[in-house]
This record gives C-alpha cells, structure tokens and sequence, in this order.
C-alpha cells in the first residue's frame, strides 16, 4: 500500500523558520501538494510541485523535493502567529488521486 | 465567486437514523470525492464520483453511499451501518486528470452522535 509519512507536532517561536517535513512512497506520483487546515475549517492548498523539480518558491514558502529519497519538505520564513495551523502533504496519483499523509500541527509562539 | 458548499456545517444523528451530508460546487469541475478525517489523523477516501451517473468505492466506504445525478452535487448518506459516524467530513472537486490543478476542498461537516 502506499503511505505518507509526517511528524505530528511542531512549535516555533514567532519570526523564526518553520520546516515540516513529509515522505512518500510512489515514485510515479506527478505532483505533491501541501494544504493547510485551520481549526473547524476545510482545507486550503499552499503549493505544489511537480514531480522534475527540485525546489519550488512562492513567497514566504519554499518546497523541497528529493525524488530518491522520497522526501518532501516546506519550509515557512519569518512563522506568524497566524501560520498556526496543521499542515498536510499529499502525493497525486492516476486519475487525480490524492492520498494523504497524517498531518503536521505547527504551534507558532509569539 | 467559484467554489464547493457543505451544508449542514454541525450535523446531529441519533441511533439508527440515516442521514445526508450536501455538497455542490459551481466549478464546473467533473470529478468529486467525499473524505472522513478524525481527531489528529489524515483524510480518508469514502467515495468518488470522476464523471456524472457514476462513482465508485474508496478506502472506508462500508456504511455509507452516494449519489451523483446532477454534476454539481455529490450527497453523502451515513447510514445506520455506520456504527462509529462521528468525524469531520470532507468534499472535494477536481478537473480532470490531465490537468495540473489540485482538489479543491468544502469547509466540511462535523457530524457527531446524539
């Protein structure tokens, strides 16, 4: 089967870098997401990134992608208090299917 | 603005009852699913619909049921074969698979037992 990995918890104090990392296990996925879900809500896609890039920055956010290790990464620059939230990676497989992985919940400190 | 609705938001059911979980999306999307997520876990796939008429099972689809005759809308059904339905449920919409675009997500419904 296949799984997606990611630590449960995170704390950062406020203005520092938050990394949260994530693991996979199809080589064939096309593309990896992460969302973000705030408390009682839905989830909101962040970024992505297509599975021959290596890095991808959108602002404060820069995703990290090692295919032969299968390991993605999103790192957060200058964390907010409002960047709290949980945080979930996801792998895209055919047929625009998701699986994804447990969730990161990033505590943000002022 | 575009985008998916999930109605109610907080749903109560009493034992032995069946109940409908809305969704519609006005993103012309053809492709819909329905996800459970519990307290500190991930999303699981119960159901999802790639095109209207049809939909098939997911990971945990025992206890529930769909339908899709319109291409808007994707009703989740609990039923009373569900013996432990209380979670935070989740739809989403997407293109088709060719395209880059991700799932888009509703703000769901929480649905507990009364």
């Amino acid at each position: 089967g296949e799984d997606v990995e990611q630590s449960l918890f995170l704390s950062v104090r406020e203005g520092d870098s938050s990394v949260i990392n994530c693991t996979y296990t199809d080589s064939s996925s096309t593309y990896l997401y992460w969302y973000k879900q705030e408390p009682g809500a839905g989830l909101q896609l962040l970024t992505y990134i297509f599975s021959n890039m290596d890095m991808k920055q959108d602002q404060r956010l820069t995703v990290l992608l090692n295919k032969k290790d299968k390991h993605l990464s999103l790192r957060i620059a200058d964390t907010q208090t409002g960047d709290s939230a949980i945080y979930f990676c996801a792998e895209r497989h055919a047929g625009n299917m998701l699986t994804f992985g447990g969730g990161t919940r990033l505590m943000v400190k002022p | 603005d575009g985008g998916i609705t999930q109605s109610p938001k907080y749903l109560f059911r009493k034992e032995g009852q069946n109940v409908t979980l809305s969704c519609e999306q006005n993103l012309n999307h053809d492709a819909m699913y329905w996800y459970r997520q519990d307290p500190g876990q991930g999303l699981r796939l119960i159901y999802y619909s790639q095109i209207v008429n049809d939909f098939q099972k997911g990971d945990i689809a025992e206890g529930y049921s769909v339908s899709r005759e319109k291409k808007e809308s994707f009703p989740l059904t609990v039923t009373s074969a569900q013996k432990n339905p209380t979670a935070f449920y989740l739809c989403a919409s997407s293109t088709p698979e060719d395209s880059n675009q991700p799932q888009h997500f509703g703000d769901g419904t929480r649905l507990s037992i009364l």
